[in-house]
C-alpha cells in the first residue's frame, strides 16, 4: 500500500520543549517537502530535500530543523526557538515524471 | 499582492448547482495544481495541467496561460463535495505558491 504516513496525527507539547514529527513514504520519490498551513494562509514551506543527505531551506525554516538519512524518512523537528509553533504541519513528496507533489495526512501541533 | 490568488474564499452552492473557483497567478509558472482538502486536513491531488483542460467525473479544470488563470469546475454538486480547494502554482521542478484555498459548502 503506497503512500505518505504521518505520526502521530495529534500532538502536544508544552512550551519550550522541541517536538519531531514523523514522514516516511514508500512512494520511491526523491524529493520531500515539510509545509507548515495556518488558517487564513496558504501553505509556506519550511524545508525540502531533493535528495537524501541534501536539504534546503524554505520560507520560514527558523526554529525548525530536519534530516534525511534514509530515502523513505524526513523527519522535523520543531525547536524551542520557534515563536508560534501551534500549526498543522503537512509532508509531501514529489513524483519524478511530472513534478506533481503528494501530501501526507498531517499532523496537528499543539504547543501549550 | 499574493502571487497565487482564489476566488471566491468561501462558497456555499445548493447540491446539482454548478460551481466554478478561479485561480489567477502573477508569476511564469510549469504547471497548475488543484487540491482537495477535506475537514480531517489530508489533501488529495485533483488535477495536475500545464495546458487546456482536463475531465474526471464531474469536476473540470481548466488553464489560459496567456491570461494565467484556471477555473476548476464541478457539475452536479454534491454534499460530499464539500471541502477546501487549493491551487498551487509549481514554479520550475520543486517550488509550489499555494492560493489561500476556497472553502465550498454544498448543502442538501
Amino acid at each position: 500500500d503506497g503512500g505518505i504516513t504521518q505520526s502521530p496525527k495529534y500532538l502536544f507539547r508544552k512550551e519550550g520543549q522541541n517536538v519531531t514529527l514523523s514522514c516516511e513514504q514508500n512512494l520511491n520519490h526523491d524529493a520531500m517537502y515539510w509545509y507548515r498551513q495556518d488558517p487564513g494562509q496558504g501553505l509556506r514551506l519550511i524545508y525540502y530535500s531533493q535528495i537524501v543527505n541534501d536539504f534546503q531551506k524554505g520560507d520560514i525554516a527558523e526554529g525548525y530543523s530536519v534530516s534525511r538519512e534514509k530515502k523513505e524518512s524526513f523527519p522535523l523537528t520543531v525547536t524551542s526557538a520557534q515563536k508560534n509553533p501551534t500549526a498543522f504541519y503537512l509532508c509531501a513528496t514529489r513524483g519524478a515524471i511530472y513534478n506533481e507533489q503528494f501530501f501526507g495526512p498531517g499532523t496537528r501541533l499543539t504547543v501549550l | 499582492k499574493n502571487e497565487v490568488e482564489q476566488s471566491p474564499q468561501n462558497l456555499t452552492a445548493q447540491e446539482g448547482e454548478f460551481i466554478t473557483i478561479n485561480c489567477s497567478y502573477s508569476v511564469g509558472i510549469s504547471a497548475l495544481h488543484w487540491l482537495q482538502q477535506h475537514p480531517g486536513g489530508g489533501i488529495v491531488s485533483l488535477f495536475m495541467l500545464s495546458s487546456g483542460k482536463k475531465k474526471h467525473g464531474r469536476l473540470i479544470a481548466t488553464i489560459n496561460i496567456q491570461e494565467k488563470h484556471s477555473s476548476l469546475h464541478i457539475t452536479a454538486s454534491h454534499p460530499r463535495d464539500s471541502a477546501v480547494y487549493i491551487c498551487a502554482a509549481a514554479r520550475g521542478t520543486y517550488k509550489y505558491i499555494f492560493g489561500t484555498g476556497t472553502r465550498l459548502k454544498v448543502l442538501a
